[in-house]
């Protein structure tokens, strides 16, 4: 599976939108591009997927670059239920679910 | 829907002692997943079973690592003996055919902690 690259940390003001980038520079044709989260002292939860075509769910949406070398989870008003651990990975579609470092998001009051 | 159930919660044990996990996942989900997650880091995957058979364990330190997933829905993952770089969370997951659409869904995982 692909490798991905995410910054180790980001700030949000409670209410704004919280912009999480991604880069997936080798991404195969045949991958998705999957966002979890982890909240503090819980399993990771499901956000989104992808594989050419913006997404949008009652949680987040999903903008991932023509080229698809890259995308960013946006979560449009941030509360601060959202501070979380974020998990971009990239997998073909029954294949290994390989967590990363991931993104801490902090929404701030 | 139920989720994926696990237990204990915490367990805390001395180093060379012997410890078990159990995981309940979502009925009707073919497929079981066992992460460890050290402190710091995302989760690692250790073991996948596809109904009753295991897919993948090339990442089960084998030596001192066992899981079983008896009648294809329940499974525990066992340590014997344990030692202190064990302490982690350890997470069940499940997932329909593989999770291809929604991923999968976890657990909340039990901690260990080896002194």
């Amino acid at each position: 599976d692909a490798k991905t690259t995410q910054p180790t940390s980001m700030d949000c003001a409670e209410g704004r939108a919280a912009n999480l980038p991604c880069n997936h520079s080798t991404i195969s044709g045949n991958e998705y591009v999957y966002w979890y989260r982890q909240i503090h002292s819980q399993g990771p939860q499901y956000i989104i997927h992808g594989l050419k075509n913006n997404e949008t769910n009652e949680m987040a949406s999903l903008i991932i670059t023509e080229d698809r070398k890259s995308s960013t989870l946006i979560l449009p008003h941030a509360t601060l239920r959202d501070t979380a651990v974020y998990y971009c990975i990239v997998r073909v579609a029954y294949g290994k679910l390989t967590f990363g470092q991931g993104t801490i998001l902090t929404v701030h009051p | 829907e139920a989720g994926v159930a696990q237990s204990p919660r915490y367990k805390i044990i001395e180093k060379r002692q012997s410890v078990a996990f159990w995981c309940n996942p979502i009925s009707g989900h073919a497929t079981l997943y066992w992460y460890q997650q050290i402190l710091g880091q995302g989760p690692k995957l250790l073991i996948q079973f596809q109904n009753n058979g295991v897919v993948d364990d090339s990442q089960l330190p084998k030596d001192r690592f066992s899981a079983e997933r008896l009648k294809g829905v329940d499974s525990t993952l066992k340590i014997q003996p344990a030692k202190l770089e064990d302490s982690a969370v350890y997470l069940c997951a499940s997932s329909l055919e593989g999770g291809a659409n929604y991923g999968y869904t976890f657990g909340s995982g039990t901690r260990l902690t080896v002194v």
